[in-house]
């Protein structure tokens, strides 16, 4: 089965860290681009980074970068993003999404991550 | 940084046409994409390339894209298609590369 499956969201305090997994099955996850797209509540997307097939090429929104940090281990078909100094507008919903061709056909249903004292 | 504007909503009668624009500077030159949200869902990719289907999306789904103006047009709109729609495009000119449009609701009256 094609699916993408997030994990790894919850609640963190302002300053601290969080690691967010994607678990890809049912496509050879070492052929595509993966990225990560958030949504804040009652907001729109925003896309936040991207990674290359091999991993060489990287890209991050403004928003996030210094801070987050998106990684990919093909043998366990699995994509990362570690994110640090976390902040109160960094809360959303993290979507993964697979990237065909610069747009995403795939999305996972997503992981909640609340940033709060 | 590309910005792509979407009206905040659109309106329609089942079974009648819906159309959403995406406005962007010459976005005719670029390859724009479309995603269907509905409430409590992942987004699913409705249009791509300006104007293909992925499979399984209903032929009533359809694209077009010029000069400064792209376009999703819903036919014989149903219940079932109402939701948020946003468009997409891959800017490789700027840093931000990926900008998605602020989202457009669709209500079916």
């Amino acid at each position: 089965q094609v699916q993408l499956v997030e994990s790894g969201g919850g609640l963190v305090k302002p300053g601290g860290s969080l690691r967010l997994s994607c678990a890809a099955s049912g496509f050879t996850f070492s052929d595509y681009y993966m990225s990560w797209i958030r949504q804040a509540p009652g907001k729109g997307l925003e896309w936040v980074s991207y990674i290359s097939s091999s991993g060489s090429t990287i890209y991050y929104a403004d928003s996030v970068k210094g801070r987050f940090t998106i990684s990919r281990d093909n043998a366990k078909n699995s994509l990362y993003l570690q994110m640090n100094s976390l902040r109160a507008e960094d809360t959303a919903v993290y979507y993964c999404a697979k990237v065909t061709l610069w747009y995403f056909d795939l999305w996972g249903r997503g992981t909640l991550v609340t940033v709060s004292s | 940084s590309y910005v792509l504007t979407q009206p905040p909503s659109v309106s329609v009668a089942p079974g009648q046409t819906a159309r959403i624009t995406c406005g962007g500077n010459n976005i005719g030159s670029k390859s724009v994409h479309w995603y269907q949200q509905k409430p409590g869902q992942a987004p699913v990719l409705v249009v791509y390339d300006d104007s293909d289907r992925p499979s399984g999306i209903p032929e009533r789904f359809s694209g077009s894209n010029s000069g400064n103006t792209a376009t999703l047009t819903i036919s014989r709109v149903e219940a079932g298609d109402e939701a948020d729609y946003y468009c997409q495009v891959w800017d490789s000119s700027s840093d931000h590369h990926v900008v998605f449009g602020g989202g457009t609701k669709l209500t079916v009256l």
